[in-house]
């Protein structure tokens, strides 16, 4: 009954680098969704992915971000040329399929992400 | 600007009493609301939500009440618990996105 996983819990880059961060939904679940948390700040939405398709990227910044959830495995957010200003939590939900969003996101526990 | 506000960042009530948890919002167009609890280094774990078309939902201690016309929903936690210490967060929805609150630490003093 595994829930929300993610990986790797703690990333530590330098600036310049690539971060990648990945998440395997809850079984059966075909949507995902990725959240940042900034420090005292609350979760804020980036984007929303069902397999092979992005439905929703409007809370993505226009660069260097970008994400997928292939047909197999796991859904991956890639940050390129980390700065300094991307430190922060990391969170992916999952959601059964259905009418999107009907049922409550179920979280991971976050990917705490460290630009030095 | 933020469409969902959560005004009071802490909290401290006295274990089993009341606690009350609020938060506002902007949007008419969220559907959807719902709670979640969030210790340190964990993900949030929801807790319970309300449609847009009801104004009362209990589960068990848990009891969340919404007013659509002064866009204002509160959780309430009765009776509160030590175990209930952790930052509450309030999200509304709409077309599958959340939209989350600052949060409100919550201490239960035993």
């Amino acid at each position: 009954n595994a829930g929300v996983m993610q990986n790797p819990r703690h990333l530590v880059r330098r600036r310049g680098q690539e971060a990648r961060l990945r998440c395997s939904p809850m079984k059966g679940h075909s949507h995902v969704y990725w959240y940042r948390q900034l420090p005292e700040e609350g979760l804020k939405f980036m984007v929303y992915l069902q397999k092979e398709n992005i439905i929703d990227e409007s809370g993505m910044p226009k660069e260097r971000f970008s994400a997928e959830f292939p047909k197999e495995g796991p859904s991956i957010l890639r940050i390129q040329q980390v700065v300094r200003g991307d430190s922060a939590a990391y969170f992916c939900a999952s959601s059964p399929p259905g009418l999107a969003g009907v049922n409550e996101q179920f979280f991971g526990p976050g990917t705490r992400l460290t630009v030095l | 600007d933020q469409q969902v506000k959560q005004n009071s960042p802490s909290l401290s009530v006295q274990e089993g009493r009341i606690s009350i948890l609020n938060c506002d919002y902007t949007n008419s167009m969220f559907d959807y609301f719902l709670w979640y609890k969030k210790y340190p280094a964990e993900g949030p774990t929801f807790l319970i939500s309300i449609s847009s078309i009801k104004d009362k939902n209990e589960d068990g201690r848990f009891t969340v009440f919404l007013n659509k016309s002064a866009k204002h929903l509160s959780l309430h936690i009765v009776p509160s618990q030590p175990g209930d210490s952790a930052v509450y967060f309030c999200a509304a929805r709409n077309r599958g996105q959340l939209t989350f609150g600052s949060g409100t630490q919550l201490t239960v003093l035993p």
